[in-house]
C-alpha cells in the first residue's frame, strides 16, 4: 500500500500559466515533506521542502502547500517554463530525520511554449 | 568530479553473472543510500548506510549485497539476478547521518540494469 500517492501521472500547462502538481499521503507520521524534480538520464534534484509545522513554503516560482488534515500536499509553480517540463515527485519522511524518504510515483510535468 | 557519480550508467547481465554497481559522493556527505526505480513506480529505498554503517535494509532480497567501504564510496553489488530486477538503480548522500533531521538527498544519475 503506497503511503504517498501522485494520482495524476501526467500534466500539461501552457508556458507564463500555473502548475499545480497534488501529492497524498496516509501516515499521520510524516512530519516533513519534499518535492524533487527529475530530467531524463538524470538522478532527481531536490527542489522545495516544507515542515508539518508550516502550511506554506515559498522559494521563487515554486510554492508547496501543506493541508494536514486533509493529508495533502500540492506544488505550484507559476509562471511555468518550457524548462519546468521533467517528472516531478512527491517524498515524505517521519520522526524528524530524512534518512528514511518514502516517495510518490511521480508526475511528468510538460510546459508547452 | 562534483556531486554523486555512478557507474557504470548502463549495464545488461545475465541471470548467472555477477557485477557491481559503484557510486561516489564528492560532497562530504555522511550517509549513503541506494534506491531502486521500477517504471512507474516509486523510488524504493533499498538501504542507508550512516557513517559506513547499514543502518536500514528494507527487505531487500540477498542477491543485492552492498558495501561502503568509506563515507564517499558505496556499492552494491549483485548476483543471481532475475529479470524482474531490471531497474534504474539510484544512488544519494545526504548530511543527515543520526539526528540531525531536515537534509535533503543528493541523488547520483543511476544505473540503468537489464537483466537478461
Amino acid at each position: 500500500d503506497q503511503q504517498v500517492k501522485q494520482n495524476s501521472p501526467s500534466l500539461s500547462v501552457q508556458e507564463g500559466r500555473i502548475s499545480i502538481l497534488n501529492c497524498d499521503y496516509t501516515n499521520s507520521m510524516f512530519d516533513y515533506f519534499l518535492w524533487y524534480k527529475k530530467y531524463p538520464a538524470e538522478g532527481p534534484t531536490f527542489l522545495i521542502s516544507i515542515s508539518s509545522i508550516k502550511d506554506k513554503n515559498e522559494d521563487g516560482r515554486f510554492t508547496v502547500f501543506l493541508n494536514k488534515s486533509a493529508k495533502h500536499l500540492s506544488l505550484h509553480i507559476v509562471p511555468s517554463q518550457p524548462g519546468d517540463s521533467a517528472v516531478y515527485f512527491c517524498a515524505a519522511s517521519a520522526g524528524g530525520s530524512a534518512r528514511q524518504l518514502t516517495f510518490g510515483s511521480g508526475t511528468q510535468l510538460t510546459v508547452l511554449p | 568530479e562534483t556531486g554523486v557519480t555512478q557507474t557504470p550508467r548502463h549495464l545488461v547481465m545475465g541471470m548467472t553473472n555477477k557485477k557491481s554497481l559503484k557510486c561516489e559522493q564528492h560532497l562530504g556527505h555522511n550517509a549513503m543510500y541506494w534506491y531502486k526505480q521500477s517504471a512507474k513506480k516509486p523510488l524504493e529505498l533499498m538501504f542507508v548506510y550512516s557513517l559506513e554503517e547499514r543502518v536500514e535494509n528494507n527487505s531487500v532480497p540477498s542477491r543485492f549485497s552492498p558495501e561502503c567501504p568509506n563515507s564517499s564510496h558505496l556499492f552494491l553489488h549483485l548476483h543471481t539476478l532475475q529479470p524482474e530486477d531490471s531497474a534504474l538503480y539510484l544512488c544519494a548522500s545526504s548530511q543527515a547521518a543520526l539526528a540531525v533531521p531536515y537534509n535533503e538527498q543528493f541523488f547520483g544519475p543511476g544505473t540503468r540494469l537489464t537483466v537478461l
